[in-house]
């Protein structure tokens, strides 16, 4: 079937250092994508969002880039910071569907 | 505003036993949500519901009934826990449809011996 994954389980970057998470979709009818950042313990919480009719979508520190042609989304985080340690969810919403795919996740740790 | 809450944060039942897990929420949004989240797997949908009185199945139903008797309020219930309901669930909420952030609540931790 049709599923959202993502490329690396783990990641590990220096403080201070930019992040990519990757997250590849294979259904070319979603058109909704959203990011969520988990911390231990926690719920997870929006990060970012991004259309299908966009390329590239920035927030504070994060950037979002959708590939259509090669289903591919990815999460950058600039300056990456102790307290970015978390689980990254990409989640891909369908257009017929009133619910997300989400991804795995993957872990991402900021060494010192 | 407290946002999502779920009550209550953790439960040990036995395998037959029932009980239902309660979301609040106070942002006056329509929509809700139940996820189940187990180890090294993403979130998967429940229920969700689009409005007071509404639900509708998600991805995972079997086993889980809901109601939505109240705008802030979302219950799960398990009729008789089975050990493959073990997971943390989360509730959210949105405040138009799924176009748009949810809000989580901090989930519960359900073990089923």
């Amino acid at each position: 079937g049709e599923s959202v994954g993502l490329h690396l389980p783990t990641l590990s970057v220096q403080e201070g250092d930019n992040s990519i998470i990757n997250c590849a979709y294979s259904n070319s009818a979603s058109d909704y994508f959203i990011w969520y950042k988990q911390e231990s313990g926690k719920g997870p919480q929006f990060i970012i969002d991004i259309r299908s009719n966009m390329d590239k979508r920035q927030g504070q520190r994060v950037t979002v880039l959708l590939n259509k042609t090669v289903k591919h989304l990815s999460l950058q985080i600039a300056a990456t910071q102790p307290g970015d340690s978390a689980v990254y969810f990409c989640a891909e919403m369908m257009n017929y569907g009133q619910n997300f795919v989400f991804g795995p996740g993957t872990r991402l740790s900021v060494l010192p | 505003n407290a946002g999502v809450t779920q009550t209550p944060k953790f439960r040990v039942l036995k395998t037959g036993q029932s009980m239902t897990l309660l979301c609040a929420q106070d942002m006056n949004h329509e929509y809700m949500y139940w996820y189940r989240q187990d180890p090294g797997m993403g979130l998967r949908l429940i229920h969700y519901s689009v409005g007071e009185g509404t639900t509708a199945k998600g991805e995972v139903p079997d086993g889980y009934n809901v109601s939505r008797l109240k705008k802030q309020n979302f219950l799960l219930g398990l009729e008789s826990a089975a050990p493959s309901q073990t997971s943390v669930y989360f509730c959210a909420s949105s405040y138009f449809g799924p176009y748009n952030e949810q809000f989580f609540g901090p989930g519960t931790r359900l073990t089923v011996l």
